[in-house]
């Protein structure tokens, strides 16, 4: 699988946009971008995935580049619960294949 | 609740104990998952079955651990002549079948080895 790099952390202001970054410059054709979040004590939630096209769902926006080697997970009103680790995670979209976690962003929200 | 359901939350033992740990993944999900989390690190992938059959095991799960789905449905993690470096959080997930990507995890089960 792909590496991934994201920075250790961020902070955001309560109701503003959260922009979380990745890069994954050695991605593969065949290898989706994958979102998930640790809120302390808690396991990891999925939140959103995409291969090359921008996505979004009711959590979040995932904005991919054309060359692939990066992409931007948007929270785009943050709240204090959106306090957590985010993992930037890159794999093949194939059955059984473990996601491998790295050490993610610690986004604080504050208000 | 119909998530994943980890058992016990929390386990204190002294070195050189046997723990058990156990998984209920949600119903009809055939796919699960074992990882490990120490402190400000990211889940560590430990193993995976796909129903009763366990397809991949990590270097990291070494000869004093096991784990079983003998059904195909809970699944047991079990750490023998435990070791203060297994102290860690010890994650469950299960995904169904047809869907690669979400895994969805347990609370995890804690584990302090004194």
């Amino acid at each position: 699988d792909a590496k991934t790099t994201q920075p250790t952390s961020m902070d955001c202001a309560e109701g503003r946009a959260a922009n979380l970054p990745c890069n994954h410059s050695t991605i593969s054709g065949n290898e989706y971008v994958y979102w998930y979040r640790q809120i302390h004590s808690q396991g990891p939630q999925y939140i959103i995935h995409g291969l090359k096209n921008n996505e979004t769902n009711e959590m979040a926006s995932l904005i991919i580049t054309e060359d692939r080697k990066s992409s931007t997970l948007i929270l785009p009103h943050a709240t204090l619960r959106d306090t957590a680790v985010y993992y930037c995670i890159v794999r093949v979209n194939q059955a059984g294949t473990a996601l491998i976690f790295g050490k993610g962003t610690t986004l604080s929200v504050s208000s | 609740d119909t998530g994943v359901s980890q058992d016990p939350r929390h386990k204190i033992t002294k070195r050189g104990q046997n723990v058990t740990f156990r998984c209920d993944p949600i119903s009809e999900h055939n796919r699960l998952y074992w990882y490990r989390q120490t402190l400000g690190q990211g889940p560590e992938f430990l193993t995976y079955f796909q129903n009763e059959a366990q397809l991949e095991k990590s270097r990291l799960l070494s000869d004093r651990f096991s784990a079983e789905r003998p059904k195909g449905s809970f699944s047991t993690l079990e750490i023998q002549r435990t070791e203060q470096g297994d102290s860690a959080m010890y994650l469950c997930a299960s995904s169904p079948q047809g869907f690669a990507g979400e895994l969805f995890f347990g609370e995890g089960s804690r584990l302090t080895v004194l």
